[in-house]
This record gives C-alpha cells, structure tokens and sequence, in this order.
C-alpha cells in the first residue's frame, strides 16, 4: 500500500523540551510538506522541501526545524522556542516539476496531535 | 500571489437534499483548484481536482465542481447529502510558479441532520 505515514497519532510533552515528529511516505514524491492546523482553522505551511538535502521555509517556521537526508523522510522538530506548539501537524507529498505550469495535489498523513503542557 | 475565500464557515442540510459549498479565488498564476474533506482527527482527503480540462470536475462520493473562470469560482456540489458527508471541506488553489504550495480557504463545516 503506498502512502504517508506519521508517528505517533498522539504526542505530549512538557513546556522547554524539544520534540520530533515523523513523516515517512513510499509514493516516490520528490516534495513533502509540514502544515499546522489550530482549532477551526484551516492549514498553515511551516516548511517544505522539493529534494533531497533541500528546504525552504513557510509561512510560520519560527520555533521549527526540518530535516531531508531522504527522499523518503521529512522529520519535523517542535523547538522550545515556539510560543504555541500545541496543535494538529499534518505531513504531505506531492509530485514535484519545473516542467509543468500546474500545481500538483498533495497527499496527506493522518497528522500527529501535539499537545505541551 | 493567490487567495481563496470561502463564502460560509457552516452549512447545514438535511440528509437527501443538495449540497452547495462556495468557493471564490485568486491567482496571478494559471491555477490548479482541489477540494479536500477532513473529517474529525484524520487527515485530509483529495475530493477533486480541476487542472485545465474540463470545467465540469468529477470527484468521489457523488461530489462535483464546476470552474467558472469569469466568476473566479470553484463551488462544490453534491445532489443528494448523506450522513457520513458530515465533515470540514478545504477549497485550495496551487500553482507550480509559486512553487506548488496549497493556500487553503478558511474551511466549510458541513452537518447533515437526518
């Protein structure tokens, strides 16, 4: 079965300590993605990578971190310096092409609930 | 740049009567438009998707959109709700030029009653 994995489902943690979810996928996606979703909101970008050893932020990276040593794996890191952490984050991978004009869909996990007390 | 609005923040139908989710966008870019459903605690799921071909978009579970260019629209449709279509539906719009990122509408919380 080809898909996005994400671990664990549920996640908690104290205040001051830093915590790394994961994301793994098996559809061969050049680009993966880390939303953020808060209660009755829709998703915000935190980074995105489209290869390997590549990343760029999004539109609220402060306080994380990612890594992409893989094709495969785009771990998130919750730092001690992001004011909120509590949240729902959700992976996603998409075909990525410079050749084609149209944006791609993207595929998502089924998020990682975070909650720091 | 590129913005997507969506008109209600809830809709309420009864169960075998149509359903209507609105959806206005804007693009500097050619867009590609989605609509994603997300039910409680899972992640979200690709309903449809209008990538330049026909207007009229097919999707699963009986849902539709139509893209209306001069109308700077992309509403989702179904003709008859059923129970397990109670969820939050994302209208997204994405261009590779701005480097295939999703901006997400502010979601449409559905509730079917029976």
């Amino acid at each position: 079965d080809g898909g996005i994995t994400q671990s664990p489902k549920y996640l908690f943690r104290k205040e001051g300590q830093n915590v790394t979810l994961s994301c793994e996928q098996n559809l061969n996606h050049d680009a993966m993605y880390w939303y953020r979703q808060d209660p009755g909101q829709g998703l915000r970008l935190i980074y995105y990578s489209q290869i390997v050893n590549d990343f760029q932020k999004g539109d609220i990276a402060e306080g994380y971190s990612v890594s992409r040593e893989k094709k495969e794996s785009f771990p998130l890191t919750v730092t001690s310096a992001q004011k909120n952490p509590t949240a729902f984050y959700l992976c996603a991978s998409s075909i990525f092409s410079q050749d084609s004009l149209k944006g791609y869909e993207q595929y998502f996990g089924p998020g990682t609930r975070l909650t720091v007390t | 740049a590129q913005s997507v609005t969506q008109l209600d923040s809830h809709v309420s139908v009864s169960e075998g009567t149509p359903v209507l989710l609105r959806c206005n966008y804007s693009s500097s870019y050619s867009p590609s438009l989605f609509w994603y459903v997300q039910h409680p605690n899972k992640g979200l799921q690709l309903l449809l998707k209008y990538t330049s071909a026909a207007t009229l978009v097919k999707g699963i579970n009986g849902f539709e959109a139509e893209f209306k260019k001069s109308e700077t629209s992309f509403h989702l449709t179904k003709p008859s709700a059923h129970m397990s279509d109670a969820a939050e539906y994302f209208c997204v719009v994405s261009a590779q030029a701005a480097g295939n990122k999703l901006t997400f509408g502010g979601g449409t919380r559905v509730l079917v009653k029976p």
